[in-house]
C-alpha cells in the first residue's frame, strides 16, 4: 500500500522560530506532491512540486522536493501565531487512475 | 473561483440509518474524492472516481458506497450508519494531472455524528 508518512506528528515552538516539516513518500508512478493548511475547516493549498530539486516559495513559506530521496520539506521562518494549524502532505500518484493520498499531518502550534 | 460545496455542515444520524453526503464541484474537474478526517490519523481516502460513472475504492471503503451520475457530483453513501462513522468528512476535487497539474479543492466539510 502506498504511503505518506510526515514527522513530526507535532511541534511547539515559539513565535520567530524557523521550523522544518518532512514528508515522505513509498511509491512508483509519482506525478506531484502537494503541502496543504489546515485551521479550522477545509484544508487550503500551499504548493504543488513536481520537479527535484525545485524549491517554491511564498512569502515566509518554501518547500522543497527530493525524488531521490522520497520526501520533501515544508520551511517556515519567523513564525507567526496565525501559522499555527495542521499541515499536511499529499500525493497524487497514477496506477492507471490517479489517487490523491494524505499523510497523517503534522500539528504546528506557535506560542506567542 | 472554483467552489467544491457539500450539502451540509453538520449531520446527526441515529445508528442504523441510511446516510448522503452531496458533494458538487463548479470546475468540470474529472477527479472527485472522499476522506473522512479523524484526530491523529489525517486525512484518509474512502473512494475516489475519476469520471462519470467510475469509481475506485480507496483505502477506507467498507461500510461505504458512492455514486456519480453526473460529473459535477460526488455522493457519498453510508448503507448504515454506526457510531464509528461519527468523524469529519471531507470532499474534494481535481483535473486529471497532466501538463497542467492543479491541487485538489476542498469542500467546507461535513460533520457527521451518529448517535
Amino acid at each position: 500500500e502506498d504511503k505518506v508518512v510526515q514527522s513530526p506528528l507535532s511541534l511547539v515552538v515559539h513565535e520567530g522560530d524557523t521550523v522544518t516539516l518532512n514528508c515522505s513518500y513509498e511509491v512508483t508512478n509519482f506525478r506531484s506532491l502537494l503541502w496543504y493548511k489546515q485551521e479550522k475547516k477545509a484544508p487550503t493549498f500551499l504548493f504543488m512540486l513536481t520537479s527535484s530539486g525545485i524549491e517554491k516559495k511564498s512569502g515566509r513559506l518554501s518547500s522543497i522536493l527530493d525524488k531521490k530521496e522520497l520526501s520533501s520539506i515544508l520551511n517556515i521562518t519567523a513564525t507567526q501565531t496565525g501559522d499555527s494549524a495542521i499541515y499536511l502532505c499529499a500525493e497524487y500518484y497514477n496506477f492507471g487512475n490517479e489517487k490523491l493520498t494524505f499523510g497523517t499531518g503534522t500539528r504546528l502550534t506557535i506560542i506567542p | 473561483d472554483v467552489k467544491v460545496t457539500q450539502s451540509s455542515r453538520y449531520l446527526v444520524k441515529r445508528t442504523g440509518e441510511k446516510v448522503f453526503l452531496e458533494c458538487v464541484q463548479d470546475m468540470d474537474h474529472e477527479n472527485m474524492f472522499w476522506y473522512r478526517q479523524d484526530p491523529g490519523l489525517g486525512l484518509r481516502l474512502i473512494y475516489f472516481s475519476y469520471d462519470v460513472k467510475m469509481k475506485e475504492k480507496g483505502d477506507i471503503p467498507e461500510g461505504y458506497s458512492v455514486s456519480r451520475e453526473k460529473k459535477e457530483r460526488f455522493s457519498l453513501i453510508l448503507e448504515s450508519a454506526s457510531t464509528n462513522q461519527t468523524s469529519m468528512y471531507l470532499c474534494a476535487s481535481s483535473y486529471r494531472t497532466g501538463p497542467l497539474n492543479t491541487e485538489a479543492f476542498f469542500g467546507q466539510g461535513t460533520r457527521l455524528t451518529v448517535v
